[in-house]
């Protein structure tokens, strides 16, 4: 079953940073571009970030651009997120997506972040 | 910058009944349009790519339409199962960034 698993949130005070990571499995990791999206408690979806099969292609959105850093590891398999800065509106759910064509077909259950003092 | 602009924000329909899901988006995007489907406490599930191509295991009653700057997600028979919030998606090829709409919460009476 083609299944990422993200992991890696927890509380944290605004201005601290966190690493979130996303094993995948099931298929071959190599061979697919990766996202980040989030959803705040209640709200929609927000693009966070992609990062291109061999990771030399990057993108940001600009909520989070120059804070955040993604990353991958395709001999283990493994997508990151480096949080750093945090404020209270990065809260939400992180959710790591494989693309497919225009959309994103293979989600994880994602994983919790909560910014507050 | 892109935006999508979903209608309507919320629908109450009945099982059987059609439903009719819109997209709009601020500038052409051709057919680089998504939908997803969202139930409480799940991720999205992707049911339609490239506008009218149906993900694999999607049933039939859903299609999507539309190209340029309109686009049409659409029920064809309500199932009660099918209550959800309904989200388009666009991608742009450079620089890869992507825009979710606000989404569509469909409710089932």
């Amino acid at each position: 079953e083609v299944q990422p698993v993200e992991s890696g949130g927890v509380l944290v005070q605004p201005g601290g940073s966190l690493r979130l990571s996303c094993g995948a499995s099931g298929f071959t990791f190599s061979s697919y571009e990766m996202n980040w999206v989030r959803q705040a408690p209640g709200k929609g979806l927000e693009w966070v970030s992609y990062i291109s099969i061999s990771g030399s292609t990057i993108y940001y959105a600009d909520s989070v651009k120059g804070r955040f850093t993604i990353s991958r590891d395709n001999a283990k398999n493994s997508l990151s997120l480096q949080m750093n800065s945090l404020r209270a509106e990065d809260t939400g759910l992180y959710y790591c997506a494989r693309v497919d064509y225009s959309g994103m077909k293979f989600w994880g259950q994602g994983t919790l972040v909560t910014v507050s003092s | 910058e892109i935006v999508l602009t979903q209608s309507p924000v919320s629908l109450s329909l009945s099982p059987g009944e059609r439903a009719t899901l819109s997209c709009r988006a601020s500038q052409f995007i051709s057919t680089y349009l998504a939908w997803y489907q969202q139930k409480p406490g799940q991720p999205p599930r992707l049911l339609i790519y490239d506008a009218a191509n149906r993900a694999t295991g999607i049933p039939a009653r859903f299609s999507g339409s539309g190209s340029g700057t309109d686009f049409i997600l659409t029920i064809s028979s309500l199932e009660p199962e099918d209550s959800a919030v309904y989200y388009c998606q666009h991608r742009t090829n450079w620089p890869p960034s992507y825009t979710f709409g606000q989404g569509t919460k469909l409710e089932i009476k």
